[in-house]
């Protein structure tokens, strides 16, 4: 079963606390990525990551790191969240620049 | 950088009627173009790719792509009350991997 899953699905945390999103999948992907959606500004680029420890920055990376230790699983980490970091957050894997596969997504409030 | 740019904002087409979707780039070299759709609170799936000049029919859907003038669009034929969602326009940056995403075009197709 194809599939791209993440948790939490929701998560409110408080200005200055430490953020954990995490996603796997089943597919054997090598390529994951991290995006961030907000209203009227479509789907931005946080990280990608080509395979384990192999990680690149997205477009806007600025607060957040990720880790990759396992091929199938790709965390995103937010030291001391901050209120502007309040988004929808989405995981996606590929098959090299094939196409991507997302999850449900995280819908991150941070008070 | 990559600009990727959609119109309309929001399309209200009668069920079985046509929508039509526009979106330009910037990027000249660019090679891969997708269409993704996200139905409310679920994450994007691809729709169809285009690759080459032209169009490309795949059921009710028409991915039409002009390079030159760096433009493509996507028609829906006998639009259904279950194609309503948020229809996304990406493009390959040039790192094949690297999609750059439009800000959307959310579609409403009412009875």
């Amino acid at each position: 079963d194809m599939k791209v899953t993440q948790m939490p699905r929701y998560l409110i945390k408080r200005m200055g606390e430490n953020v954990l999103l995490e996603c796997g999948q089943d597919m054997s992907h090598e390529t994951m990525y991290w995006y961030r959606q907000d209203p009227g500004l479509g789907l931005q680029l946080i990280y990608i990551s080509y395979d384990v420890d192999s990680n690149s920055e997205g477009d806007i990376p600025k607060g957040y790191r990720v880790s990759r230790k396992k091929r199938e699983h790709f965390s995103l980490i937010l030291d001391s969240a901050k209120t502007n970091q309040t988004s929808v957050y989405f995981c996606a894997s590929s098959l090299g620049d094939a196409e991507q596969f997302f999850g449900p997504g995280t819908r991150l409030t941070v008070l | 950088q990559q600009k990727v740019q959609q119109s309309p904002e929001s399309l209200i087409v009668p069920e079985g009627g046509m929508a039509s979707l526009n979106c330009t780039f910037s990027d000249r070299n660019s090679q891969y173009f997708w269409w993704y759709r996200q139905h409310s609170g679920e994450g994007p799936k691809a729709l169809m790719s285009i690759f080459s000049n032209g169009d490309k029919k795949e059921g009710r859907f028409t991915a039409h792509l002009n390079k030159a003038s760096l433009y493509v669009s996507l028609h829906i034929k006998d639009s259904q009350p279950s194609d309503s969602a948020l229809y996304f326009c990406a493009v390959t940056s040039s790192s094949f991997s690297k999609l750059v995403f439009g800000q959307g075009t959310s579609l409403s197709v009412v009875p």
